[in-house]
């Protein structure tokens, strides 16, 4: 089985950083990847990590630790924009993929 | 890049009628189709997954009888959610993947069972 947990809510301010983590446990780790899901809308793709470390992308960063069961996901310079859920999500070995409940962040003014 | 198409994009129907949601990808074909549900403030669940020409498998729970899914080519797949009730309604989401492009998820469907 397989256990993902994130925080429920974030709030931070407009252009600030936000870190949202996950931790998971589970059989057979094929990567960790991230999704952004607005509201009543299908989930993009943000990030994929396999390997320990971090990756960058632009305002979007994801880090990895397979030896801790833990990801997170950085986002720098707040936009409203970036106002969403945020779903961790394992893949396995199966390529099946597991979800957190994700993360819903508010940016405000 | 890729692209899935999902329709309906919302649908109300009454309790006992059956309802089809497609999902096609446009550009690529699809070796696996992936289906799940999402209640409210609630994560993803995966329902079925399905490989073109083959009879999907279900995850613990999913009653087969009632969430009918068909991969009948690399480009579309169904699920037919049979004889609806009212604790039905929920986000049904279909994810693609191929070896190419990852997954790719469908606007998903919001259905509710009057």
């Amino acid at each position: 089985g397989q256990n993902i947990d994130q925080p429920t809510e974030m709030t931070a301010t407009e252009g600030a950083i936000v870190q949202i983590n996950c931790t998971y446990q589970t059989s057979g780790f094929n990567g960790l990847f991230w999704y952004q899901q607005h509201a009543g809308e299908a989930p993009t793709f943000l990030s994929y990590n396999v390997l320990d470390g971090l990756e960058e992308k632009g305002r979007f960063s994801s880090f990895l630790s397979r030896s801790k069961g833990y990801s997170y996901l950085l986002l720098k310079e707040l936009q409203m924009k970036d106002s969403a859920s945020y779903l961790c999500a394992v893949r396995h070995n199966d390529y099946k993929l597991s979800f957190g409940a994700g993360t819903t962040v508010t940016v405000r003014a | 890049g890729a692209v899935v198409s999902q329709h309906p994009s919302r649908v109300i129907c009454k309790s006992g009628t059956s309802v089809k949601i497609e999902c096609r990808s446009l550009d690529f074909q699809a070796t696996t189709m992936f289906w799940y549900r999402q209640f409210p403030k609630q994560s993803l669940m995966l329902m079925a997954t399905s490989n073109e020409g083959s009879k999907a498998t279900y995850e613990q729970g999913v009653e087969k009888d009632k969430f009918l899914i068909n991969h009948a080519s690399l480009t579309l797949s169904t699920l037919t959610v049979t004889s609806a009730h009212p604790e039905d309604s929920s986000f049904y989401i279909c994810s693609a993947s191929d070896r190419h492009y990852g997954y790719t998820f469908g606007s998903g469907t919001r259905l509710t069972v009057v």
